[in-house]
């Protein structure tokens, strides 16, 4: 158990629908990432947040694609108008004093 | 860019037997990861590599932090069945240093399969 929960852990959903995942950490901490990775590959920086302050983000994340995290503790990563391309496992991740990454279970979409 | 390249891209391992698989890169870096994914699940943090040379050992798995800088490697020895999975090697990109920390870039991994 990495102390960080995500869900739904599966969603199917139709092209140009909108999707939300949320992530939980079990307890507090100041920085949150959200990862994409697609079949066959690792996974790829999408964004990351320090507290509710939005302070990265990757090229990857299109305009249809924002993250929140408006009390520093949950966040969720909505995708808008969906494409087949969005498939992907979205991952969240929080880390430790020295930086070492640990992700949650996951949310798998699948873009029909 | 940075790029992380993992050999072998598969392997079939036998029970019992020894496992080693490595990590490059043309760019030097001060941390390297290595996790491990099951099918459907999200990576979990095996080992963690802090200094040039460091050799870690997590039970079975050991990983070294190469002398250069520019690999690492990972040895699983006496394999069991539920060694099969993904194994991903991770660091901190070139924009990460003394930012963010956790945005790091992953090598596309090394699947372990069981040898029929």
């Amino acid at each position: 158990d990495t102390g960080v929960s995500q869900d739904p852990r599966h969603k199917i959903t139709k092209r140009g629908q909108n999707v939300t995942f949320r992530c939980d950490p079990i307890s507090e901490h100041n920085r949150l990432y959200w990862y994409r990775q697609t079949l066959g590959q690792g996974p790829e920086f999408l964004t990351y947040f320090q507290n509710e302050a939005q302070l990265e983000k990757s090229r990857l994340l299109s305009d249809r694609f924002s993250a929140e995290r408006p009390k520093g503790s949950f966040s969720t990563l909505e995708i808008q108008r969906t494409e087949q391309g969005d498939s992907a496992m979205y991952l969240c991740a929080i880390t430790s004093d020295v930086g070492e990454l640990f992700f949650g279970e996951g949310s798998r979409l699948t873009v029909l | 860019g940075q790029q992380l390249n993992q050999s072998p891209q598969s392997m079939f391992i036998q029970e019992g037997e020894d496992v080693s698989m490595n990590c490059t890169s043309s760019s030097i870096f001060n941390t390297w990861l290595w996790y491990k994914q099951d099918p459907g699940e999200g990576p979990v943090l095996l080992i963690a590599l802090y200094k040039a040379g460091e050799l870690t050992s997590n039970g079975r798995l050991t990983a070294q932090f190469g002398i250069t800088r520019k690999d690492s490697f990972l040895n699983i020895s006496a394999s069991i069945p539920s060694d099969v999975g993904i194994y991903f090697c991770a660091g901190p990109t070139s924009l990460n240093y003394g930012g963010s920390q956790g945005n790091l870039i992953f090598g596309k991994g090394t699947k372990l399969s069981v040898k029929p």
